[in-house]
């Protein structure tokens, strides 16, 4: 991910809408991408990956969308819930290596009742 | 609950002081992570070890020493740090080195006087 700015993008939605998170990866070279939720006083949590040789991955209720020729990647959250307001990062992995994982900047997704 | 426990949970420390961080997994994970996180940023990898080997080193600071004692403990010594060190710690791990999503624990919040 590219860690850009000093703000933290936000993205607000209304309670059972879906949501689109986006983010920008600038390695080429990256092969496995992540993306992981953050609630206030906890650590990342996991919540879906996708590798290279993909264009889409779903889970329940999230989906992941892999553009490699824009290097691009987003994560869909259907039927968005209050528990799902927290930040989220993704990260991309460099192919090879130790699995050492560059985040992005994050986007805080606020959800209203 | 997260299956990486980190202790403590917070710590404040003066700058002359010697204290350390510590990181606890029983999943059998044998590659292990250390994060600093800044209030409203994403994580930034300080070091990882392999089967207990350091396999990366972030060109950390040497105020910060990690350690790999066993394949399920990882601690981060902390000496005569600034305050521009205060941040969020942040433990990870995986199985191996592949292509897995990393665990992370909910972190040490650390305050430097």
């Amino acid at each position: 991910g590219e860690s850009v700015g000093l703000h933290l993008p936000t993205l607000s939605v209304q309670e059972g809408d879906n949501s689109i998170i986006n983010c920008a990866y600038s390695n080429s070279a990256s092969d496995y991408f992540i993306w992981y939720k953050q609630e206030s006083g906890k650590g990342p949590q996991f919540i879906i990956d996708i590798r290279s040789n993909m264009d889409k991955r779903q889970g329940q209720r999230v989906t992941v969308l892999l553009n490699k020729t824009v290097k691009h990647l987003s994560l869909q959250i259907a039927a968005t819930q209050p528990g799902d307001s927290a930040v989220y990062f993704c990260a991309d992995r460099f192919s090879g290596g130790y699995n050492k994982l560059i985040f992005g900047a994050g986007t805080r997704l606020a959800v209203h009742p | 609950d997260t299956e990486v426990t980190q202790t403590p949970k917070h710590l404040v420390m003066g700058m002359t002081n010697k204290k350390s961080l510590k990181c606890e997994q029983h999943m059998g994970h044998r590659a292990m992570y250390w994060y600093k996180q800044k209030a409203k940023k994403p994580p930034e990898l300080m070091f990882v070890y392999s089967y207990e080997k350091l396999s990366i080193n972030e060109s950390v600071p040497s105020r910060f020493s990690p350690e790999c004692p066993n394949s399920s403990l990882l601690n981060l010594h902390l000496h005569a740090l600034q305050p521009e060190d205060s941040a969020l710690y942040l433990c990870a791990s995986t199985p191996d080195s592949g292509d897995q999503p990393q665990h992370f624990g909910d972190g040490t919040r650390l305050s430097i006087l």
